[in-house]
């Protein structure tokens, strides 16, 4: 079956960098784009960032742009987010997700996700 | 503010039906196909509906999708304890090449 499992999350200081990986399995992962979302404490959802099956394109939320990029390797199944200049707004979990590769880009598998804390 | 608009609760009594609207300018729902998620507490989020009134394998024909005009929405019939948690609607924006999330239902079963 799918399974996507996040690390990296932890307590970082404003204005630091911190990179969070995705484990994917269960699914051809070079066959399928791949999906950032988190969520902020008390908040909803909110879309980060979509990277393409072959990492060709990359799509980024405005409030990201610039600080945080996306990569892959299909060689391991994995997925990668670094983020720089972190700021205490991108305090959440993030989660990792499968684009489902029909139709308009959707996330449909999603793993439990990391939490990520910006604060000094 | 989303592009989509939800009620930010709901209720219902075990057995009941509730229904969750998604609303949005018709240039943007009109356009594009919405997709449900469900986000149990301590859960992973779950795909419940997609390309507005299809369900994945596996989930129960208790969840049904719909859209019409500027309005998308989630009927949940025969209501159980379990599905109490927070409810998203969503879409891709193929004009500004992102997802839009609705700001979320939270679903309580009284």
């Amino acid at each position: 079956q799918v399974q996507l499992v996040e690390s990296g999350g932890g307590v970082v200081q404003p204005g630091r960098s911190l990179r969070l990986s995705c484990a994917a399995s269960g699914f051809t992962f070079s066959s399928h784009g791949m999906h950032w979302v988190r969520q902020a404490p008390g908040k909803g959802l909110e879309w980060v960032v979509l990277i393409w099956y072959d990492g060709t394109k990359k799509y980024y939320a405005d409030s990201v742009k610039g600080r945080f990029t996306i990569s892959r390797d299909n060689s391991k199944s994995m997925l990668y987010l670094q983020m720089n200049s972190l700021r205490a707004e991108d305090t959440a979990v993030y989660f990792c997700a499968r684009d489902a590769a029909s139709g308009w880009p959707r996330p449909d598998y999603w793993g439990r996700g990391t939490l990520v804390t910006v604060s000094s | 503010q989303s592009v989509l608009t939800q009620p930010p609760s709901a209720s219902g009594t075990p057995g009941q039906s509730v229904t969750i609207s998604c609303s949005g300018s018709s240039s943007f729902i009109g356009s594009y196909t919405v997709n449900w998620y469900q986000h149990l507490p301590g859960a992973a989020p779950k795909l419940l509906i997609y390309s507005n009134n299809q369900r994945p394998s596996g989930v129960p024909d208790r969840f049904s999708g719909s859209k019409s005009g500027t309005s998308a929405s989630l009927a949940i019939s025969g209501l159980q304890s379990e599905d109490e948690g927070d409810y998203y609607c969503a879409a891709w924006d193929d004009s500004l090449r992102k997802v839009v999330f609705g700001g979320g239902t939270k679903l309580t079963v009284l």
